[in-house]
């Protein structure tokens, strides 16, 4: 069985443009959720989505966005990107049923963002 | 809001060595504990995680932790270590919402 899949796995862009990440969850897993992690630290959480529902935004300019679709896959948006953006960016996948507990996210391998 | 502190940046140990890597956490509500260890250009892998029960934690590759309620502690421990655990770790928090809080890492360093 497929684990959760990211793409591309690296990404240069310069800045002012836009960047889409995609997400596949494994299957079977209605929630995703997106991570930041800056070089050198801990991942900070940006969106957690289920069944196509925003269920949680962290602390992040409305430059960032993001969906889920019908088959629960997930695409983060990001405009006007700065140089500050370059960052791991995670996605990460659970079981997770409604009004239930979360027994465990299951992480992709990330997209390596360079904003030049 | 929850907020979690890894005391040590940096762990050099020599290998077959035991290593802790400690982890504090702040929350005013009942959170669920986890550790992550993150390879080299990889994403996060699950080493362990504490919902309830047991305060002693067991989990992949011979790494245990142990919550502790009264120093809001979760701890990570490895009686021998390998080359190979050489890593960054990371201990995450989470309460209601569903969301993750991490610590800053801890690198581990196994030298031969």
């Amino acid at each position: 069985d497929a684990g959760v899949t990211q793409s591309p796995t690296h990404l240069i862009k310069t800045r002012g443009q836009h960047v889409t990440l995609r997400c596949s969850p494994i299957s079977g897993h209605k929630s995703v959720s997106w991570y930041q992690q800056v070089l050198g630290q801990g991942p900070q959480f940006i969106f957690q989505y289920y069944e196509k529902e925003e269920r949680g935004r962290g602390n992040f300019p409305d430059r960032f966005s993001a969906r889920q679709f019908p088959n629960y896959s997930s695409e983060l948006n990001v405009n006007a990107l700065l140089l500050g953006d370059s960052a791991l960016y995670l996605c990460a996948s659970s079981l997770v049923e409604e009004g239930q507990l979360n027994y465990g996210y299951t992480f992709g391998s990330g997209t390596r963002l360079t904003v030049v | 809001a929850q907020s979690v502190t890894q005391l040590d940046s940096q762990v050099p140990v020599f290998e077959e060595a035991p290593v802790e890597l400690r982890c504090n956490y702040s929350s005013s509500v009942s959170v669920y504990l986890f550790w992550y260890v993150q390879y080299p250009n990889q994403g996060l892998q699950l080493l362990l995680k504490y919902l309830s029960g047991s305060t002693l934690v067991k989990g992949i590759n011979g790494f245990e932790a142990e919550f502790n309620k009264s120093q809001t502690s979760f701890h990570l421990r490895k009686p021998s270590v390998h080359i190979s655990d050489t890593a960054e770790y990371f201990c995450a928090v989470e309460a209601a919402g569903n969301k993750l809080t991490f610590g800053g890492g801890t690198r581990v360093l196994v030298k031969p």
